[in-house]
């Protein structure tokens, strides 16, 4: 496609349950990555996937968070036992080398923890 | 404790004027620095950047400075539009491998 894809778009869980998150970025485009958004808050950096390695995992808020990424396209973000706290739009973003060249974001998946 | 500040947290200019939004940071070490806007309901989209060799870009009605010196950077948007309300991060990075930070966002409001 023509830009970065994520799915759902919406995604309303029950506290304790596992989600999973979707991003198909751009084709082409060897580094990946997922902000979040939280309420008033600016993008909060969590992973960023260079080919199908992560080089820096440092932003993932707690062992509940994990993501992978299969033949250097599609990633997926998993949240296991979602806190109200988890709520928040997350942004998945890739770009053409990682370093240096410019982000392009996904519309984000808007997750509510009720 | 945050490395990239965007004090105003929001900016009302009437049409026709010029916007300047502003970001400070704290790591001397950035040496890449980029402007997004977003609007409701979409991803951030990149609108312009520059690197720390200039101190100026310029792209149509947008121009980013940049003042090392100070860890300041700017953006002027002349003339603003009524097109142009949304809300704008900046971002600094590097050359190495390590990913944007963000700043907290300035919501623009242009007035007709």
């Amino acid at each position: 496609g023509a830009g970065v894809s994520q799915s759902p778009s919406n995604k309303v869980t029950e506290k304790g349950k596992d989600v999973e998150l979707r991003c198909d970025p751009i084709s082409g485009h060897t580094a990946l990555y997922w902000y979040r958004q939280s309420l008033g808050q600016g993008l909060e950096f969590l992973i960023y996937f260079q080919g199908n390695s992560a080089p820096d995992k440092s932003g993932l808020p707690s062992d509940r968070f994990s993501a992978e990424r299969t033949g250097g396209s599609v990633s997926t973000l998993t949240i296991q036992r979602t806190q109200q706290e988890d709520s928040a739009v997350y942004l998945c973003a890739s770009s053409l080398k990682g370093s240096g060249s410019p982000l392009h974001f996904g519309n984000g998946t808007r997750l509510t923890v009720t | 404790d945050q490395q990239v500040k965007q004090n105003s947290p929001s900016l009302s200019v009437q049409e026709g004027r010029i916007s300047i939004l502003n970001c400070d940071y704290t790591n001397s070490m950035f040496d890449y620095f980029l402007w997004y806007k977003k609007y409701p309901a979409e991803g951030p989209t990149f609108l312009i950047s520059i690197s720390s060799i200039k101190d100026k870009n310029e792209d149509g009605r947008f121009t980013v400075f940049l003042n090392k010196s100070a860890k300041h950077l700017s953006l002027h948007i002349v003339p603003s539009q009524p097109g142009d309300s949304a809300v704008y991060f900046c971002a600094v990075g590097n050359s190495g491998n390590t990913p944007l930070v963000f700043g907290k966002g300035t919501r623009l409001s242009v007035i007709a």
